[in-house]
């Protein structure tokens, strides 16, 4: 069945420094989106990626699609404590149902 | 524009008990999909549907849970017999008629604890 692992499962780094979490699927996808879900909150959409390769950029956060659009990463620049949450890629394969990745929980120490 | 509305936002239920939760999609809205999350793990997608039909019911446990979205009102689902198992946040998220590549707004969950 369809699976997304998403590395690490956690992160803590201090304020300022940089953040990367990776997404791998076991199938190719159509498009995935990224969700990031504040501590007791609920899942909030940030992105899209739809073609193979894709880079987009919101301000400090860069996202990427890799060329077999089998894996994603998100990369966070120079960490503040409102980055704090967990960071979901999520993926379809052509169905309409969309499958989380595991999710890599940060942690930003001030 | 209202967003996806659940309720109850808590939910507690002594062991054997029905719970029922409800979700209001987003107005504009007529795709609806459920997840589970436990606590510290990530969402485990549940069941997808459109109004009055299901489309993939693949992640549902085939005993004790059903879903329903009706012509009119919210999408319930239904867990019967809870187990202390069944614990869990669920959520609940709609998209647009016949967009697939449209974002889920999600509602802000129910949490359901079995006693």
């Amino acid at each position: 069945g369809q699976q997304v692992m998403q590395i690490p499962q956690y992160q803590h780094v201090q304020e300022g420094e940089d953040f990367t979490t990776y997404c791998n699927s076991s199938t190719t996808l159509s498009n995935i989106q990224w969700y990031k879900q504040r501590p007791g909150g609920h899942p909030v959409f940030l992105i899209q990626l739809v073609k193979s390769g894709e880079v987009k950029k919101q301000k400090r956060l860069t996202f990427q699609f890799g060329e077999a659009k089998k894996n994603s990463s998100l990369h966070i620049t120079a960490t503040q404590t409102t980055d704090v949450g967990t960071y979901f890629c999520a993926g379809r394969t052509g169905a309409n149902n969309l499958f989380f990745g595991t999710g890599t929980r940060l942690t930003v120490i001030p | 524009n209202a967003g996806v509305m659940q309720n109850p936002r808590h939910l507690v239920r002594r062991r054997g008990q029905e719970a029922r939760l409800r979700c209001s999609p987003m107005k504009g809205h007529s795709h609806v999909y459920w997840y589970r999350q436990l606590p510290e793990e990530g969402l485990k997608f549940m069941v997808y549907l459109q109004k009055e039909n299901i489309i993939d019911e693949s992640g549902m446990p085939k005993e004790r849970f059903s879903a329903e979205f009706p012509k009119e009102g919210p999408s319930i689902l239904r867990i019967q017999q809870v187990v202390r198992g069944d614990s869990a946040a669920y959520f609940c998220a709609s998209s647009p008629l016949g967009d697939r590549a449209s974002p889920l707004h999600f509602g802000n969950g129910t949490r359901l604890t079995v006693t």
